[in-house]
């Protein structure tokens, strides 16, 4: 069984603040991780993923995550935070390469508030 | 491409009717998933298909019924609609592994349905 937990349901930080938000996972077979990002009454839009090889993914935006398989953690994290970054994000696990077959199993989401 | 559609938009039901959801894309995926989501809750896996004639059941399938005739279409159909399936929901796509080519789920842009 899989399972992802992410620490802190909304999170504020100032514009031009470091972004960080967390997200921790449980997984019996090595993980493929996913952030994805949805913008108010819109669908979801992949913002990175960790498959294989380099264990920091850089992804859209501005935004990067680190896999730490040690501390069965995959945080996200943007240098400069933008008023445009205001969101709902989410971290997902899956077994499989594309997320595909059994789907995703996703966190409860991070609202980030971008402070002006 | 159209990618990932859903229709309608949005539906208000009454208790006990029911209703199909569609889903359609047109990236000739193999993989197609249907997921609710609820506030606070992120979301859920209800039914899955990896192919046409094959589907399974996802995380909360209760009350959900699907079927995939074709490699296009995975229609969710809600047999009798209860206040408790009030959600939005997402319809996802992706390659197999098999494909050879590294990929994510594309979701669909939702259905908010509303059940009184």
């Amino acid at each position: 069984a899989q399972s992802v937990t992410q620490l802190g349901s909304h999170v504020s930080v100032s514009e031009g603040a470091l972004v960080l938000l967390r997200c921790n996972y449980s997984s019996s077979v090595p993980p493929y991780l996913f952030w994805y990002v949805q913008y108010p009454n819109q669908g979801l839009q992949l913002l990175l993923k960790y498959t294989t090889g380099a264990t920091l993914v850089k992804g859209i935006n501005g935004f990067e995550a680190e896999f730490k398989k040690s501390e069965t953690s995959f945080h996200l994290t943007k240098p400069s935070a933008h008023m445009s970054d205001a969101a709902e994000y989410f971290c997902a696990v899956s077994r499989a390469w594309g997320g595909g077959a059994d789907g995703l199993t996703f966190g409860k989401g991070t609202h980030l508030i971008i402070q002006p | 491409n159209a990618g990932v559609t859903q229709t309608p938009k949005f539906q208000v039901l009454k208790t006990g009717q029911s209703m199909t959801l569609q889903c359609a894309q047109d990236m000739n995926h193999e993989y197609m998933s249907w997921y609710r989501q609820d506030p606070g809750m992120g979301l859920r896996l209800i039914h899955y298909s990896v192919g046409a004639g094959i589907t399974d059941q996802g995380e909360v399938p209760n009350g959900y019924n699907v079927s995939r005739s074709t490699t296009e279409d995975f229609p969710l159909r809600l047999l009798s609609a209860a206040p408790s399936q009030t959600s939005v929901y997402f319809c996802a796509s992706s390659t197999s592994e098999l494909a050879g080519v590294s990929n994510e789920q594309f979701f669909g842009p939702g259905t908010r349905l509303t059940v009184l």
